[in-house]
């Protein structure tokens, strides 16, 4: 079945350690997203890749790095420069036709990264 | 810019009572809209959306929502909740003229099922 896997679903993290979270998506889709959710308040964007090479800052970036070599990944990694890691992060992507660009967006099942 | 509002954080409601979680978002030109459902620990999977035709929209699980164009609003309705409903449920907005738009979500509506 097509989708969006991230791995790995909890992670737990020493202060000051680098991780880096996973995300593959066999829908063909060319955009691709990374959100942070806290509790009570909603989905925040942190990064998103529009094509191959390419991505932006969304509103939460530092802290933060992407890449996105492949249509397929956009790995999101979490530096020791993030003051408070500890969140639920969910990737998403979209399909990018114009004009039928909806922007509705699919989600993964999400990563708990816990920095202890 | 756009912006939504989720005006109740939390509903509590009885198994099988009826439901409405409501949406108001704020844009001067056409939009979609769409509401999510989170399962605990799970991400986001879509219930339904609004993108134009007819402004009631039914959408997985028995839910339905209205399209109101004169009040903004996009209130998500549900004539007997279920137990399995417990979640946490996001409406989210993006003008439709604008291509490149990412989707603006609300700060979501955690719906607890009471036996």
């Amino acid at each position: 079945d097509g989708g969006i896997t991230q791995s790995p679903k909890y992670l737990f993290r020493k202060e000051g350690q680098n991780v880096t979270l996973s995300c593959e998506q066999n829908l063909n889709h060319d955009a691709m997203y990374w959100y942070r959710q806290d509790p009570g308040q909603g989905l925040r964007l942190i990064y998103y890749s529009q094509i191959v090479n390419d991505f932006q800052k969304g509103d939460i970036a530092e802290g933060y790095s992407v890449s996105r070599e492949k249509k397929e990944s956009f790995p999101l990694t979490v530096t020791s420069a993030q003051k408070n890691p500890t969140a639920f992060y969910l990737c998403a992507s979209s399909p990018y036709d114009r004009p039928a660009n909806t922007g509705e967006l699919f989600f993964g099942e999400g990563s708990r990264l816990t920095v202890l | 810019a756009q912006s939504v509002t989720q005006l109740d954080s939390q509903v509590p409601v009885f198994e099988e009572a009826p439901v409405e979680l409501r949406c108001n978002y704020s844009s001067s030109v056409s939009v979609y809209l769409f509401w999510y459902v989170q399962y605990p620990n799970q991400g986001l999977q879509l219930l339904l959306k609004y993108l134009s035709g007819s402004t009631l929209v039914k959408g997985i699980n028995g839910f339905e929502a209205e399209f109101n164009k004169s009040q903004t609003s996009f209130h998500l309705r549900k004539p007997s909740v279920h137990i399995s409903d417990t979640a946490e449920y996001f409406c989210a907005v993006r003008r439709s003229n604008f291509g490149n738009e990412k989707l603006t979500f609300g700060t979501g509506t955690r719906l607890t099922i009471i036996p």
